[in-house]
């Protein structure tokens, strides 16, 4: 089972470059989230989505965008990186239900920006 | 506000021993709790669940224990292996309008289990 697959695992770029981190899930997930973790620190939710054509703000969405056009798939936009954009990236999904959510995560993206 | 708090950024026990990680929180309206553990360079990996309904969860080594009056709960892991060591987060969630949920996390305790 591949469960959340992100790609790319490591990426340098430079200030004011753009890029597209990738996830996808096979799980039939209806939410999926994009969480960031600097060193010491915990996750924080980037953005979140809870089906198809649906996608929300969460803690620190600013210098990112995101799209969800189908179920499986939940690409993270970076438009100008900024140093303060260097960070490890987790994709994860989740059925969300009235009793509990368990969430899946990802391997993990590692992005430093110079 | 950090309405999940752990106190302990890490923790050191003896393999064979017990580790005791603690969580508090602050909103009474969480119900559901999780506990995730993290190796280096990995995503986080889900460990076990308590609802609010129970106040003991148990999985094999791995237990936890919910203290809804005190707003705590626990993770027990009996024995304790070198294989543990990772960062521990501890995460809550409440239903929401919408009948939908939002995880909370803590900032996580590392845990070195040393033979």
């Amino acid at each position: 089972n591949a469960g959340v697959t992100q790609t790319p695992k490591f990426r340098i770029l430079k200030i004011g470059q753009s890029m597209t981190l990738q996830c996808a899930q096979d799980m039939n997930h209806n939410y999926m989230y994009w969480y960031r973790q600097d060193p010491g620190m915990g996750l924080k939710l980037i953005y979140y989505s809870v089906g198809a054509g649906i996608t929300d703000k969460g803690e620190v969405p600013n210098g990112y965008n995101v799209s969800r056009s189908t179920t499986e798939d939940f690409p993270l936009r970076l438009e100008l990186a900024a140093p303060s954009q260097t960070s490890v990236y987790f994709c994860a999904s989740s059925y969300s239900s009235s009793s509990g959510n368990t969430i899946y995560f990802g391997e993990g993206s590692w992005l430093t920006v110079v | 506000d950090q309405q999940v708090k752990q106190n302990s950024p890490s923790l050191s026990v003896q393999e064979g021993r017990i580790s005791i990680l603690n969580c508090d929180y602050t909103n009474s309206m969480f119900d559901y709790f999780l506990w995730y553990k993290k190796y280096p360079a990995e995503g986080p990996t889900f460990l076990i669940s308590i609802s609010s309904i129970k106040d003991k969860n148990e999985d094999g080594r791995f237990t936890v224990f919910l203290n809804k009056s005190a707003k705590h709960l626990s993770l027990h892991i009996v024995p304790s292996q070198p294989g543990d060591s990772a960062v521990y987060f501890c995460a809550a969630s409440a239903l929401r309008a919408g009948n939908n949920r939002k995880l909370i996390w803590g900032l996580g305790t590392s845990l070195a289990v040393n033979p």
